[in-house]
C-alpha cells in the first residue's frame, strides 16, 4: 500500500459547525503532515507529527486541532471556521528521516467554509 | 526575501521544444531537493529527487548548484501532458524535517 487517503474529498460547513478531516497510511511512515493549500499558491505548512508527537505547530489559529492517534491515522479538528480558510487541505506522510522518496501526499480534502 | 523562490511562468511553449525552470533557495543548510508536479485542482505529486551529481530521468533532469543554492530542472521533447505546475521544494531540518515549497512554475505545452 503506498497510498494516503483523505477523507473526505470535500466538505461543506457553517462557520458554527464543527468537523474533522482524516488521513491514513499504511506505508509505516512515521512522519504526517497537514498542508493548506489555497488556489494558485503553493502549500503551506500547518503541522507536524514525528512517531505520533506534535513537533511543529506554524501558528497555526486554534480552530484547528490536530490529533494523531496513532501512527497511521493523522486527524485534523475543525472548529468555528472562517470562509478565509476555504482551502485544499492536504495531508502528507514521509519516513522520519525523509530518505527515500519524501512526502507522498493524500488527493486532498476540498474544504468550504459558508 | 522568501526562503524559495520560482519564477510563477506561465512558460508557453511548443511541442518537443526544451524548457527549464530554476529555484533559488536562502538556507545555506539546506539538506534535500525535490522537484513536484502539481496538475489543477489535483495534490502534488513527486517528479524527482535532485543530487548534487546531477540526476536524470528520462526526459527529465534536475541539477543542484550548491555553491549558488539553487535547482533545476529540463524537460526535453515537450509533451502535452507535461503541462502542470512544478513545484520546487527545499528540506530543512530543526530537530524535524520540513518541506518548504516553492511558489510554483506553471508550464504549458502548446500543440
Amino acid at each position: 500500500d503506498t497510498e494516503v487517503t483523505q477523507t473526505p474529498k470535500h466538505l461543506v460547513m457553517g462557520m458554527t459547525n464543527k468537523k474533522s478531516l482524516k488521513c491514513e497510511q499504511h506505508m509505516g511512515h512515521r512522519a504526517m503532515y497537514w498542508y493548506k493549500q489555497k488556489a494558485k499558491k503553493p502549500p503551506e505548512l500547518m503541522f507536524v507529527y514525528s512517531y505520533e508527537k506534535l513537533s511543529i505547530n506554524e501558528s497555526v489559529p486554534s480552530r484547528f486541532s490536530p490529533e494523531c492517534p496513532n501512527s497511521s491515522l493523522l486527524n485534523l479538528h475543525l472548529h468555528a471556521l472562517q470562509p478565509e480558510d476555504s482551502a485544499l487541505y492536504l495531508c502528507a506522510s514521509s519516513q522520519a528521516n525523509l530518505q527515500g522518496n519524501g512526502y507522498t501526499f493524500g488527493s486532498g480534502t476540498r474544504l468550504t467554509v459558508v | 526575501r522568501k526562503e524559495v523562490e520560482q519564477d510563477p511562468g506561465p512558460f508557453n511553449v511548443p511541442e518537443g521544444a526544451t524548457v527549464a525552470f530554476n529555484c533559488t533557495y536562502s538556507n545555506s543548510a539546506s539538506q534535500s531537493f525535490f522537484w513536484y508536479r502539481q496538475d489543477c485542482r489535483k495534490e502534488p505529486k513527486l517528479l524527482m529527487s535532485v543530487y548534487s551529481s546531477g540526476n536524470e530521468d528520462g526526459r527529465f533532469t534536475a541539477q543542484l548548484n550548491r555553491a549558488s543554492q539553487y535547482i533545476s530542472l529540463l524537460i526535453r521533447d515537450s509533451k502535452l501532458s507535461d503541462s502542470a505546475t512544478y513545484l520546487c521544494v527545499v528540506v530543512t531540518t530543526s530537530g524535524t524535517y520540513k518541506y518548504i515549497f516553492g511558489t510554483g512554475t506553471r508550464l504549458k505545452v502548446l500543440a
